[in-house]
């Protein structure tokens, strides 16, 4: 099993250009989750989704953020326009829903200069 | 959810028992203990969860209070490997709208 696999690894973009993560849940996980990582808040979730569908995008910090699940196999986490702050690590997980087993993969660097 | 406390960091010498406590005194009936752990510059990784008795696995064991109100991750044999920081979640069981919020959790050091 591939588990989660996200890309890219590293991303250095310049404040105000477009980013675009990616996601590929492990297959027959049902739930998805976007987080992001910094040194100063911790680990903040940043949407979930149960069978391709948002459920809760509280945690989405401002307009600039959108996640989409097109199918059950993909997810893009999209910031629009990138702003310094945006720096951090972001990190996909999958589970079957209801069973709080998250895995993580191994989460996409982001550096906005 | 409810919330958890964590000790900061904590210390544990290669090949002793790593004891890491987590207090969850608002703990409903419904809500399991999980956790979790990461280490660095990896994705967080599931170890355990429980609802009120005892459990082990490969990983760890997870022993419960009978209040439920605190829980002891216990690694047996810590190695160098075991050097993460551990994270104490609880969640609504058998929900699919009730998410994992992780808190600062635990460093632990393990030493040689």
């Amino acid at each position: 099993d591939a588990g989660v696999i996200q890309s890219p690894r590293h991303e250095v973009t310049e404040m105000g250009q477009e980013v675009t993560l990616r996601c590929k849940p492990i297959s027959g996980h049902n739930s998805l989750f976007w987080y992001r990582q910094t040194m100063m808040r911790g680990l903040e979730l940043l949407i979930y989704f149960n069978n391709n569908v948002p459920i809760d995008d509280s945690g989405m910090p401002e307009d600039r953020f959108s996640a989409k699940m097109p199918n059950a196999s993909f997810s893009t986490l999209k910031i629009q326009p990138s702003e310094p702050r945006d720096s951090a690590v972001y990190f996909c997980a999958s589970m079957v829903v209801n069973t709080g087993e998250l895995f993580f993969g191994e989460g996409s660097r982001l550096t906005v200069l | 959810d409810a919330k958890t406390t964590q000790p900061t960091s904590m210390d544990c010498a290669e090949g002793r028992a790593a004891n890491l406590p987590c207090n969850h005194s608002t703990i409903s009936g419904n809500e399991y203990v999980y956790w979790y752990r990461q280490i660095h510059s990896q994705g967080p990784q599931y170890i355990i969860h429980g609802l009120k008795n005892n459990e082990t696995n490969e990983m760890a064991s997870l022993i419960i209070t009978e209040d439920r109100k605190s829980s002891t991750l216990i690694l047996p044999h810590a190695t160098l490997r075991d050097t993460a920081v551990y994270y104490c979640i609880v969640r609504v069981a058998d929900s699919g709208y009730s998410t994992l919020t992780f808190g600062k959790g635990t460093m632990l050091l393990v030493s040689p």
